[in-house]
């Protein structure tokens, strides 16, 4: 059955430090690819997609996400996190055959100390 | 404003109560879907439905029913036969342009259900 795992279910980090998010799916075939957040208080959006192309992707407020095919991973990055990125993020799969479904990960709670 | 209702936010049942959650969206995409948010679980499916008049099965969707009679319209009932129906209940829904079936999924604000 298809998977998605995300490595760490909590994360707390200092404002301007690194960020990454692992995020693992389980599929042999062509994917589409969804970092989500969920702000506190908020609705779940997206952050970054990826359909195919160029493997690094750009999403909003300086988060961007790598996909490795070999590794079937696709992890999320930012440079320097703020106070205002604490939330929950998912990593979310679609696997690209039409009419399926997407499947989520955990989730990964991240704390941002000001 | 184009975007997903979710009703009511707030919801008390007692047990062997049956109860419907509404879900409306605007936004004129042809897929539509519930899902259930428990801590430390992430999202897990329970139905969605492509078009108006059909719906699939998710992977958790015993002890749940909906219907999709409209397409803006996919409303949620969790019935008795649900074992643990205390959760967060999030509706989503997407279009299907560019010849992807899927895209991205537009969330609403989510209904949280307390069975007493």
């Amino acid at each position: 059955a298809q998977s998605v795992s995300q490595h760490n279910h909590h994360v707390i980090l200092s404002e301007a430090a690194s960020l990454e998010l692992g995020c693992n799916y389980s599929y042999g075939g062509t994917v589409n690819l969804f970092w989500y957040v969920q702000y506190p208080g908020q609705h779940l959006q997206l952050l970054l997609k990826y359909f195919s192309g160029d493997p690094l992707v750009k999403g909003i407020k300086g988060f961007e996400a790598e996909f490795i095919k070999s590794k079937f991973s696709f992890n999320l990055r930012k440079p320097s996190v703020q106070w205002s990125d604490t939330a929950e993020y998912f990593c979310a799969v679609s696997p690209n055959t039409g009419g399926f479904k997407t499947i989520f990960g955990a989730g990964t709670r991240l704390f941002v100390k000001a | 404003d184009g975007g997903i209702t979710q009703s009511p936010k707030y919801l008390f049942r007692k047990e062997g109560q049956n109860v419907t959650l509404s879900c409306e969206q605007n936004l004129n995409h042809d897929a539509m879907y519930w899902y259930r948010q428990d801590p430390g679980q992430g999202l897990r499916l329970i139905y969605y439905s492509q078009i108006v008049n059909d719906f699939q099965k998710g992977d958790i969707a015993e002890g749940y029913s909906v219907s999709r009679e409209k397409k803006e319209s996919f409303p949620l009932t969790v019935t008795s036969a649900q074992k643990n129906p205390t959760a967060f209940y999030l509706c989503a829904s997407s279009s299907a342009s560019g010849g992807r079936t899927y895209n991205e999924q537009f969330f609403g604000p989510g209904t949280r259900l307390t069975v007493l």
